[in-house]
Order: structure tokens, then sequence, then C-alpha cells
């Protein structure tokens, strides 16, 4: 199984660059996923397999990864981004998924 | 489109039962795995049990293993939870979604609430 931590708030101001992580121990090859939720709504995939973009997401929306650490950056970041993000992977060996606990993006 | 819909949510007493349900349409629906996913008051995502696109594979998490079953009607493009023996800790949103690429979900339902009675 895997735990996958992420802080539990972050603030940008309008314009600039969010960056929220999401660590974990031994992911090894398992991707790692991202989600939007916005209050009294349904997740929604904003990034999957790391780095890629679903269609109909913002260019702004981008993720990267670095060993056992994964990155969401969101540029020119507006109010609209504003929002509860939860990182998420998939433990191929026993096909359970694992959530973050969310961070919440403050738009200030 | 995909769409996704559930239903079955609502008040229960404890140790009682509850079917919720998640009607699907605009993707085949029979080559598909399918989730459950639940949300508690305030709280983060938890990924509750998982069927095969056949139904005959199904996994889910410890805390619901032997009260929750996962099924899914591949002639009427629905998936199905069966939960029994309700306890407290049970309640949330609960969503269905799709399997996505390398284990994720790319489609989400707009979720049913399970809520128990004071």
């Amino acid at each position: 199984s895997y735990v996958l931590t992420q802080p539990p708030s972050v603030s940008v101001a309008p314009g600039k660059t969010a960056r929220i992580t999401c660590g974990g121990d031994n992911l090894g090859g398992e991707s790692l996923h991202w989600y939007q939720q916005k209050p009294g709504q349904a997740p929604v995939q904003v990034i999957y397999y790391d780095n890629e973009r679903p269609s109909g997401i913002p260019e702004r929306f981008s993720g990267s990864r670095i060993g056992n650490t994964a990155t969401l950056t969101i540029s020119r970041v507006e109010a609209g981004d504003e929002a509860d993000y939860y990182c998420q992977v998939c433990d191929s060996l026993i096909d359970h998924r694992f959530f973050g606990g969310g961070t919440k993006l403050t738009v200030l | 489109q995909v769409q996704l819909v559930e239903s079955g949510g609502g008040v229960v007493q404890p140790w009682t039962s509850l079917r919720l349900s998640c009607a699907t349409s605009g993707f085949t629906f029979a080559l598909s795995p399918m989730h459950w996913v639940r949300q508690a008051p305030g709280k983060g995502l938890e990924w509750v049990a998982s069927v095969s696109f056949d139904g005959k594979t199904n996994t889910n998490i410890e805390s619901v293993r032997g009260r929750f079953t996962i099924s899914r009607d591949n002639s009427k493009n629905t998936l199905y939870l069966q939960m029994n023996s309700l306890r407290p800790d049970d309640t949330a949103v609960y969503f269905c979604a799709r399997d996505g690429e390398r284990g994720s979900f790319d489609y989400w339902g707009q979720g049913t609430l399970v809520t128990f009675s004071s």
C-alpha cells in the first residue's frame, strides 16, 4: 500500500504560479494522477500518468515527477482554480487505489 | 458524452442495508472496469471498491470487506454497491467512477449521500 503526503494548503496570488506536491515512498513505476474538486462538486481529473493532460484541461495545468515526489503546477492562476486538489496512485500488485489527503488551493 | 448518475443514497439506521446504483451512458460500459469512491463530510477522497469489466473480479478496502459488495449488470449499463451492516463511519458521499489510464479515474458521477439518523 501507499501513503501519499500533500500540504494541507497552498495560497497564491492571481496570475502567479501554484505548485502542489505529493510525496510517497517506493512508488517505483506507479503513475501519479491529480484531481480538482470544487465545493459540492465531483472531482475532475486534471493530470494522469504523471504529466498527461486530459482533453479539455487548460495547458496552465501541468504535472511533473522526480523520484517519489510529484508536483502539480498551475500557471497564471485564476480565481476559478480555487479548489481542493488530490493526488492518487494505484498499487498495481493488489489493484488498490490510494489518495493523498488533499490540498486546499486558495487564490488570494 | 460520458455520464454517470448515482442513486440510492439516503438516511439509514446503523446495521441496516442500502444498495447504491450508478447508471451510465456515453461509453461501452461492458469494456470498462468501474469503481466506488467515497468522501466523508469535510474529509478527503477514499477509494472503496473496484470491479472488473466482466464482473468476475473485485477488490475493496479492508474496512468494508464482508459488508459491501460491488457488482455490475452490463445488460443495463449499471454499477451497484450493496452495503450491509452499515456503520456511522460509512457516512459519506459515494461517487462512482470509470477506470482511466494507469489506474486513474477519468470520469466521475455527481455522488449520492449516505447518512445516519441521529
